[in-house]
């Protein structure tokens, strides 16, 4: 099955600074790629997505590639808000077999911005 | 258009009760699902379905039952509560299963005392 390797949190920054989560995932098969995040009391929701090799997904600021070869969907930001303090899950899902269907989770970072 | 709705929000239950914890959708998802959150775990595959009538294990079905017999629900039972049921439970749908995005509720907070 899949499995992911996820930045350990917690992460602090100030506002304005420059955000990189990393996610390294394994899979079999050709996974669909997201990042969901989660803010406090609040379910999970969808920030972007890629579904195919060198896609760029993005939303509200935050970018990530789907990097086949190094197996890595690393999450950016350029300019981080206090808004954007929240967790944040990388998730590869697969389409075929035993794992249709299937999102695998990393564990989470929990990022903080100071004003 | 309520997306994914799930309750009780919050519920305390004594070790041995049972209790349904509900979920629906009006989106018209084949796909639905149920993971629990526990503290530095993420969130971990209990059960899912991939339409009406079709049921099928995750990681951690153990202690949980479910059934769905319409689009819309998909209740997710707990037989005989155990203290490490205690967590945060979260429904999610998706139009169908692989490479579509999940739409998770807002979750419920169980306790097992």
């Amino acid at each position: 099955g899949n499995s992911v390797t996820q930045m350990e949190g917690p992460v602090t920054l100030s506002e304005e600074a420059f955000l990189t989560i990393n996610c390294t995932y394994t899979a079999t098969g050709y996974p669909s790629l997201f990042w969901y995040v989660q803010y406090p009391g609040e379910g999970l929701q969808l920030l972007l997505k890629a579904t195919k090799a060198d896609d760029k997904g993005s939303n509200k600021g935050f970018e990530a590639t789907y990097r086949k070869e190094t197996t890595s969907f690393h999450l950016e930001k350029g300019s981080v808000q206090v808004s954007d303090s929240a967790v944040y899950f990388c998730a590869p899902s697969n389409a075929g077999g035993t794992s249709y269907g299937k999102l695998t989770f990393g564990q989470g970072t929990i990022l903080t911005v100071h004003p | 258009n309520a997306g994914v709705t799930q309750t009780p929000k919050f519920q305390v239950l004594k070790t041995g009760q049972s209790m349904t914890l509900q979920c629906a959708q009006d989106m018209n998802h084949e796909y639905m699902s149920w993971y629990r959150q526990d503290p530095g775990m993420g969130l971990r595959l209990i059960h899912y379905s991939v339409g009406a009538g079709i049921t099928d294990q995750g990681e951690v079905p153990n202690g949980y039952n479910v059934s769905r017999s319409t689009t819309e629900d998909f209740p997710l039972r707990l037989l005989s509560a155990a203290p490490s049921q205690t967590s945060v439970y979260f429904c999610a749908t998706a139009l169908s299963g692989g490479r579509y995005e999940q739409y998770f509720g807002p979750g419920t907070r169980l306790t097992v005392t």
